[in-house]
C-alpha cells in the first residue's frame, strides 16, 4: 500500500534561497508531523497539523520556517532565506488518529536539504 | 534535562546472538508512550515496537521485545537472533502530552547497531 511520500528527496539550495518541501501523508490520516533531523542526531519536532489546522508550531526554529496543510491532506514546509544551519533531513510523519491514542507515526523517506 | 537518553552511541553483535539497546526517559506525565524506531542507511524511520505507560506486560513484536521497567524509567529494546539486516540506527522515542495537544515524539540520539557475520 501507499506510505508517506516526500518530494524532493534531495534539495541543494544556495544560502538565501527559498525552498518548499512536500509531504503526501497516508490517505485518511488526520495527524501530520514535521521533524528536522540534523546529521548524527535524532529527529526533532517542528510542527503538527490535525487535518488542516496547525495546532502546534512550537518547534519551528525561526520565522523563516512556515508550514501549511490547506486541505487537510498534502502539506508543504517552506523555508525562506535558507541558512547553512538549515541543512538537515526533513521528515514528515502521519498518524490515523489524534491525541495520546494516536498510535504509531508512519514516516516518509525524508528530504535531505543541503544549503551551500 | 534530556527527556530520552541512549547511552550507547554504537554497539556490535554477532549474527544470531541477542542484543540489548538501552533507553532511559524522563517525564512527569503519568500517561505516556514509548517507541522504538529503526533507521537504515536509506533514511526511512521504521516503527518496531510500542509500550504504553499503563501496559502491564512488556511489549513483544516478533524478534523485538521491550524491557519496560517503569520505576527505573527505562525501556530497553531487546533484539533476539540478530540478522545482518538489523544493522542500522535505532532510536528510542517518547510521546507525552504537550500543551498544544500535539503528542509529538521526542527522540534520543540513537544507537548504531552493527551485526557481525
Amino acid at each position: 500500500g501507499a506510505g508517506v511520500s516526500q518530494s524532493p528527496r534531495y534539495k541543494v539550495a544556495k544560502r538565501g534561497q527559498d525552498v518548499a518541501l512536500r509531504c503526501d501523508p497516508i490517505s485518511g490520516h488526520v495527524s501530520l508531523f514535521w521533524y528536522q533531523q540534523a546529521l548524527g542526531q535524532g529527529p526533532e519536532f517542528l510542527t503538527y497539523f490535525q487535518n488542516e489546522a496547525q495546532l502546534d508550531k512550537s518547534g519551528l526554529p525561526s520565522d523563516r520556517f512556515f508550514a501549511e496543510r490547506p486541505e487537510g491532506s498534502v502539506s508543504t514546509l517552506k523555508i525562506q532565506r535558507t541558512q547553512q544551519e538549515d541543512s538537515a533531513v526533513y521528515l514528515c510523519a502521519s498518524s490515523p488518529r489524534t491525541g495520546q491514542g494516536a498510535g504509531e507515526q508512519f514516516f516518509g523517506p525524508g528530504t535531505r536539504l543541503t544549503v551551500l | 534535562a534530556q527527556k530520552i537518553t541512549q547511552t550507547q552511541p554504537g554497539m556490535f553483535v554477532q549474527e544470531k546472538e541477542a542484543v540489548t539497546l538501552d533507553c532511559t526517559y524522563d517525564t512527569s506525565d503519568p500517561s505516556y508512550g514509548l517507541f522504538w524506531y529503526k533507521q537504515p542507511s536509506s533514511g526511512e524511520m521504521i516503527f518496531l515496537i510500542y509500550q504504553g505507560s499503563y501496559d502491564q506486560q512488556n511489549a513483544t513484536e516478533g524478534r523485538y521485545s521491550l524491557n519496560f521497567q517503569k520505576a527505573r524509567k527505562s525501556a530497553n529494546l531487546v533484539i533476539s537472533a540478530s540478522q545482518l539486516g538489523d544493522s542500522a540506527m535505532y532510536f528510542c522515542a517518547m510521546r507525552e502530552a504537550s500543551g498544544a495537544g500535539s503528542y509529538q515524539l521526542t527522540f534520543g540520539k540513537g544507537t548504531k547497531l552493527s551485526v557481525i557475520p
